[in-house]
């Protein structure tokens, strides 16, 4: 497709639940981003990918977060027993592989907001 | 720590240009600035990017000091619906690596 798409739009999980998310990079995109938005303007990275393959991992929590992208299948980030500090939006950005000589620009979807109770 | 620093907040009239301002003192050379803005809470919109040299494209220009050390995103004729958090960013070159985003200008434009 030619936006980035982002299910659910909302997720509503109470505390210890599992929640998952899942994002379809435009078409053709190699890279996938994954950021938090939790309070109004804070962004924080958590992963990338290259194709099926971590790229950067140095934002990810170290427990209870996993993210994969499997060919043929959206990304997706799993919290497992999610908190109330998980509460947040979730976006994913998507961007060309720098070897084609085109622009490296991330093109973001709508997000995922994601309330723990 | 923040690798960008943009005033929290701005108004601007209704037809005339917009400038927002933003510092990167600790820019490194490969580092490229990036301008996006959010609109309510939708996803990040692209507007900009640029290394060294001053850009323009059909949205904004983008002004970037001679030392690197700070930039200006230039709105030249605000509308109402320009009315966002407008955001300033640094990234090493490389489709991979992530956005150092900052906390953001809130821009209103007013009528």
């Amino acid at each position: 497709g030619e936006e980035v798409a982002q299910t659910p739009k909302h997720l509503v999980r109470g505390e210890g639940q599992k929640a998952k998310l899942y994002c379809a990079p435009i078409k053709g995109h190699s890279y996938v981003f994954w950021y938090q938005q939790v309070l109004k303007n804070e962004f924080k990275f958590l992963i990338s990918f290259q194709n099926e393959n971590v790229f950067d991992e140095t934002g990810m929590p170290k427990e209870r977060f996993s993210a994969k992208c499997l060919p043929n299948s959206p990304c997706s980030l799993e919290i497992q027993a999610t908190k109330l500090e998980d509460s947040a939006v979730y976006f994913c950005a998507s961007s060309q592989s720098r070897d084609r000589g085109l622009e490296e620009t991330q093109y973001f979807g709508p997000g995922t907001r994601l309330l723990v109770l | 720590d923040a690798k960008t620093t943009q005033p929290p907040s701005m108004d601007c009239a209704e037809g005339r240009a917009a400038n927002l301002p933003c510092n990167h003192s600790t820019i490194s050379g490969n580092e490229y600035v990036y301008w996006y803005r959010q609109i309510h809470s939708q996803g990040p919109q692209y507007i900009i990017h640029g290394l060294k040299n001053n850009e323009t494209n059909e949205m904004a220009s983008l002004i970037i000091t001679e030392d690197r050390k700070s930039s200006t995103l230039i709105l030249p004729h605000a509308t109402l619906r320009d009315t966002a958090v407008y955001y300033c960013i640094v990234r090493v070159g490389g489709t991979g690596n992530q956005f150092y985003f900052g906390t953001g200008t809130s821009l209103t434009v007013i009528p």
